[in-house]
């Protein structure tokens, strides 16, 4: 079974950039079985997707955040990150990275998530 | 952006009433939709995929069933572990967004 886990400063400054780590376990970033995604939710709020990256090397970025937003992979730790530049109070939230299966096309696995505060 | 809307917002139910949660999508997305429960301070957990196949150690208590851009989540009997928030989401296109969530509260 994967399990997900994302680490990161807790807190972050207005204008600089942020940067979560997803670390995976029982599964291969390497596998073409998923995409590898990042999710927030802003406080009391629903869901937003921000973005994925596949193991060919693909990514796709929600178009509302994607002149911000790079997601990677460093495969030999079996891990994928979230970067966001010129952050704004607006980005703080919880965020969650998760696994999309591509045979449900459902986010199957879900980190814990991990609460990202903008604040000088 | 297709927009994803569920009703009622919130409910109250007791233990052991049957529960619908109601999706609407605002273009049709075929059965591309699936459901997620959410408990606070935890991440959402995958429930029914596809509209109506139940994920693997879901209760059979859930159910899913829609297509096009209607949608109805039912838990036939609903149990003190089910109060929490649900989202529907769909994965018809490459946006994939969710609804704004349905809070089941204890009556």
């Amino acid at each position: 079974q994967v399990q997900l886990q994302e680490s990161g400063p807790g807190l972050v400054k207005p204008s600089q950039t942020l940067s979560l780590t997803c670390t995976v376990s029982g599964g291969s970033i390497s596998s073409g079985a998923y995409y590898w995604t990042w999710i927030r939710q802003h406080p009391g709020k629903g869901l937003e997707w921000i973005g994925h990256f596949y193991y060919t090397g693909s990514t796709y970025y929600n178009p509302s955040l994607q002149s911000r937003v790079t997601i990677s992979a460093d495969t030999s730790k079996n891990q994928f990150s979230l970067k966001l530049s010129a952050v704004t109070a607006a980005d703080t939230a919880v965020y969650y990275c998760a696994s999309r299966n591509l045979g449900t096309d459902s986010f199957d696995y879900w980190g814990p998530g991990t609460l990202l505060t903008v604040s000088s | 952006d297709i927009q994803m809307t569920q009703s009622p917002s919130s409910l109250s139910a007791s233990v052991g009433d049957r529960v619908t949660i109601t999706c609407r999508a605002s273009q049709s997305i075929s059965t591309y939709l699936n459901w997620y429960q959410q408990k606070p301070g935890k991440a959402p957990k995958l429930l029914i995929y596809a509209s109506s196949s139940l994920q693997s150690g879901v209760p059979s208590r859930f159910s899913g069933r829609g297509s096009g851009t209607d949608f109805t989540l039912t838990i036939s009997s609903l149990q003190p572990e089910d109060f929490a928030t649900y989202y529907c989401q769909q994965s018809f296109s490459t946006l994939w967004t969710f609804g704004q969530g349905t809070r089941v509260e204890i009556k």
